[in-house]
């Protein structure tokens, strides 16, 4: 069965800062990837996802991950965070044989000015 | 609009009585999806359907009852029987096969007093 980790758990970084968020995967073939972000008492918004291909994935909101199949990880990565980032991120892997995602336990972004 | 309304935003209920949680999608999606989440737990996976009259139970099923009478809609009933049923609940849609991503509706806060 696949997994997901996300091995920090709060993440603070300074405003106009580069941010980078670590997911490691756990999965046999080539995984579905997905990155979604959710502010507090919110649904979760799909940031980006990777499905085959290009391994460096652009998304919304300036957001970016890159797929390292040597590594089991799909990073996202942000230049430069705004005070508006801040807010839960969740990594997810999905496989094309099943219909359910999983879930990692997630990150909190906190922005500092 | 097209998307995924839950009601109510925010329920409070008595122990020991049962209550049941509305998810609805306007968004002509195959499968739906009940998450519960917990502070420090990411996702977990309740039930889902793939088509209508048909679920599954997910990882923590037990003290739950969901059904799929409509493609539209997917309620889920917290029973009495859960232990602690204090929680986020957040519903989910996806297309159907070939396409993993899912869709969140914006949650309901449940708190059993």
């Amino acid at each position: 069965a696949q997994s997901v980790t996300q091995p920090d758990i709060h993440i603070t970084v300074s405003e106009g800062a580069s941010l980078e968020l670590r997911c490691n995967y756990s999965y046999g073939a080539t995984p579905y990837l997905f990155w979604y972000v959710q502010s507090p008492g919110q649904g979760l918004q799909l940031l980006l996802k990777y499905f085959s291909g290009d391994t460096l994935v652009q998304g919304i909101k300036g957001f970016e991950a890159e797929f390292k199949r040597s590594q089991s990880s799909f990073n996202l990565r942000k230049p430069s965070v705004h005070w508006s980032d801040a807010a839960e991120y969740f990594c997810a892997v999905g496989t094309n044989s099943g219909y359910a995602l999983n879930f990692g336990k997630g990150t909190s972004l906190l922005v500092t000015p | 609009d097209g998307g995924i309304t839950q009601s109510p935003k925010y329920l409070f209920r008595k122990e020991g009585q049962n209550v049941t949680l509305s998810c609805e999608q306007n968004l002509n999606h195959d499968a739906m999806y009940w998450y519960r989440q917990d502070p420090g737990q990411g996702l977990r996976l309740i039930y889902y359907s793939q088509i209508v009259n048909d679920f599954q139970k997910g990882d923590i099923a037990e003290g739950y009852s969901v059904s799929r009478e409509k493609k539209e809609s997917f309620p889920l009933t917290v029973t009495s029987a859960q232990k602690n049923p204090t929680a986020f609940y957040l519903c989910a849609s996806r297309p159907g096969q070939g396409n993993n991503e899912q869709f969140f509706g914006p949650g309901t806060r449940l708190t059993v007093l």
